[in-house]
């Protein structure tokens, strides 16, 4: 079946403006999971969704960032009054819980967003 | 705090075998992941290992040592399609059962 898919693709902002990105999971997969990618670092855990649960959202950097999850499959990590430290690569990895710690990941090919 | 290491680059000969090492010192440990990602592409599951000891899958292999913190992912009969980068991440015990990623070691292979 499809992966997981993300849009854009590629998002230029202006400092200040907000910003929203997408991510479809593969269908059946209830563990929704979003990272960022910054130049030579690794990728850094920023929120995940399990089913009807309540978000875990320890990772999120500051207040700016948001993320919801709308009818357990879509979600929109959303970045207000974007600063240039944002500019990153924005991954969505979606995964089918009940494997224990075998559970596996799976990624989409990421939002690239740069601000000027 | 958590912390992994792997070499930022490598560079090996088409046909060779490379190890790609990776050392971890996490909180807590359920399980070591590698990943291959390619230039601008999504990163994509190669292997899993929970247990000590060698999870071989066709010309890539696994290896586990949970008790000295380390792993290796062992690439054979190298070809040039295996030019990209391969993440080390732990599987840490939280509630969000995230994966903590290493840098990530950029291979290039050479004719």
């Amino acid at each position: 079946g499809a992966g997981v898919s993300q849009s854009p693709s590629n998002k230029v902002t202006e400092k200040g403006k907000d910003v929203e990105l997408r991510c479809d999971p593969i269908s059946g997969h209830t563990a929704l999971y979003w990272y960022r990618q910054s130049l030579g670092q690794g990728l850094e855990f920023l929120i995940y969704f399990q089913g009807n649960s309540a978000p875990d959202k320890s990772g999120l950097p500051s207040d700016r960032f948001s993320a919801e999850r709308t009818g357990g499959s879509v979600s929109t990590l959303t970045i207000q009054r974007t600063q240039q430290e944002d500019s990153a690569v924005y991954l969505c990895a979606s995964s089918s819980p009940g494997q224990g710690a075998r559970e596996t990941q799976y990624f989409g090919p990421g939002t690239r967003l740069l601000v000027l | 705090g958590q912390n992994i290491d792997q070499p930022t680059e490598m560079t090996a000969t088409e046909g060779a075998i490379v190890q790609i090492n990776c050392t971890y010192q996490t909180s807590g440990f359920n399980g070591l992941f590698w990943y291959q990602q390619h230039a601008g592409e999504a990163p994509t599951f190669l292997s899993y290992n929970v247990l000590d000891g060698l999870e071989e899958k066709g010309r890539f292999s696994s290896f586990l040592s949970r008790s000295k913190g380390y792993s290796y992912l062992l690439l054979k009969e190298l070809q040039m399609k295996d030019s990209a980068s391969y993440l080390c991440a732990v599987r840490l015990l939280t509630g969000a059962n995230n994966l903590f990623f290493g840098t990530g070691t950029r291979l290039t292979v050479i004719p």
